[in-house]
């Protein structure tokens, strides 16, 4: 079964700074890889996804992740926070199996922005 | 276009009971997944649902089951709740079973006391 490791339960940055998630993830095919946003009492909101078109994946609100097959890794990167981006971030990996096509999630990381 | 849409936003449960939760996909999706979240974690995959069958199943007990209708919305359906079904309950629809991404619903949040 693929898994996703997610390092760092919370991660505090000053509003400007550069945003840094890490998500490390096992999988012995090409994965597809998300990342998702969840704002407090929200559901999950899609910020990107990787499919093996490039490495390199642009998504919603200047978030951009690289894919790193040697280093099985997927981290989420914005260049300067914003105070709106204070929220739980969710790295995923698709999965499909004997319990059909399913998201495997990390356990998440919490971002706070302070001023 | 209409997103995916959750019904109840809310919902308190006696130990014992049995729940309903509901879900619209969103426009021109055919595919349902249900995720539990419990507080402080990631969502777990409970099962799928594809053409009104079920289209796999995550570790969770015979008690969790579901439906899917015609217009592709869906249920889930706990029997016998427990103190550990305390969570928020997230519907996600997709074009198509697959590596597709999946459009989450704002979830029913769960309370059994």
């Amino acid at each position: 079964a693929q898994s996703v490791t997610q390092l760092g339960s919370h991660v505090s940055v000053s509003e400007g700074a550069l945003v840094l998630l890490r998500c490390n993830y096992s999988s012995s095919v090409p994965p597809y890889l998300f990342w998702y946003v969840q704002y407090p009492n929200q559901g999950l909101q899609l910020l990107l996804k990787y499919t093996s078109a490039a490495t390199l994946v642009k998504g919603i609100n200047g978030f951009e992740a690289e894919f790193k097959k040697s280093e099985t890794s997927f981290h989420l990167t914005k260049p300067s926070a914003h105070m709106s981006d204070a929220a739980e971030y969710f790295c995923a990996v698709s999965e499909t199996g004997a319990a059909g096509n399913k998201l495997t999630f990390g356990g998440g990381t919490r971002v706070l922005v302070k001023p | 276009e209409t997103g995916v849409t959750q019904s109840p936003t809310h919902l308190i449960k006696t130990r014992g009971q049995q729940v309903t939760l509901r879900c619209s996909s969103q426009s021109g999706h055919n595919t349902v997944s249900w995720y539990q979240q419990a507080l402080g974690q990631g969502p777990q995959f409970i099962f799928q649902y594809y053409r009104e069958e079920e289209n796999g199943r995550g570790n969770f007990p015979p008690r969790f089951s579901g439906l899917q209708f015609p217009n592709y919305s869906s249920e889930l359906n706990v029997n016998a709740l427990e103190l550990d079904d305390s969570a928020l309950y997230l519907c996600a629809s997709s074009l198509r079973p697959g590596p597709y991404e999946q459009y989450f619903g704002p979830g029913t949040r769960l309370t059994v006391t």
